[in-house]
């Protein structure tokens, strides 16, 4: 079965970092490109980020709340995208989920998220 | 990157058709996706390239797009169907997800 797996959530301190792992589970990453999304607790879905595929350069942009603090970066050759948190704040606490094409989809696969939280 | 325009809410009756609408300029260019959200659980895909139903989803939910707008259609609403509705864009190197839409049947 085709699937995104994600990896690297826990409990945090504000200011501190976490690396989330997006592996795609038995297929390489098709597409456009890989995205990364979260949801805190009761609250609808909020894009934070995307890397494109290397035909456009592997270019990445990212939602204005995280820009300077997170960055986005994808490993081919493991099949597996990553997203490098700092300098984390408790409005960062949510559920993050990985978006993007495996195999021979059509579409974009979502993973089953991985829960962050920052407190102190 | 372009912006995909959802309502915050529609509602309905069981048994009632329920359209969710998504506006964007690319969308005479670029296909559309739905995902559903239920409460705690990851989005499932309902409908993908504008119109096609994967396996395994009801065939009460379509999908069309005219111009600037994409709809799903949900014929025939059931309880079960209550859920967050996002139109998605596959190919945008933003944002890809429209604001989302709550459905609530009853």
């Amino acid at each position: 079965e085709v699937q995104l797996v994600e990896s690297g959530g826990g409990l945090v301190q504000p200011g501190e970092s976490l690396k989330l792992s997006c592996a795609a589970s038995g297929f390489s990453f098709s597409g456009p490109g890989v995205h990364w999304v979260r949801q805190a607790s009761g609250k609808g879905l909020e894009w934070v980020g995307r890397i494109g595929s290397k035909a456009n350069s592997y270019a990445t942009t990212y939602a204005a709340s995280v820009k300077g603090r997170f960055t986005i970066f994808r490993d081919d050759s493991r099949n597996t995208a990553y997203l490098q948190m700092n300098s984390l704040k408790t409005e960062d606490t949510a559920v993050y989920y990985c978006v993007g094409g495996v195999g021979t989809t059509t579409s974009d696969q979502w993973g089953q998220g991985t829960l962050v939280t920052v407190s102190s | 990157s372009y912006e995909l325009t959802q309502p915050p809410s529609v509602s309905v009756s069981p048994g009632q058709t329920a359209r969710i609408t998504c506006s964007g300029n690319a969308l005479p260019k670029k296909y559309a996706y739905w995902y559903q959200q239920k409460s705690g659980q990851a989005p499932v895909l309902v409908i993908y390239e504008d119109i096609k139903r994967p396996s395994g989803i009801p065939e009460r939910f379509s999908g069309s797009s005219s111009g600037t707008m994409a709809t799903l259609t949900i014929s025939g609403a059931r309880v079960e169907d209550e859920a967050d509705y996002y139109c998605y864009s596959r190919e945008s190197s933003g944002n890809p997800l429209g604001g989302g839409t709550k459905l609530t049947v009853l």
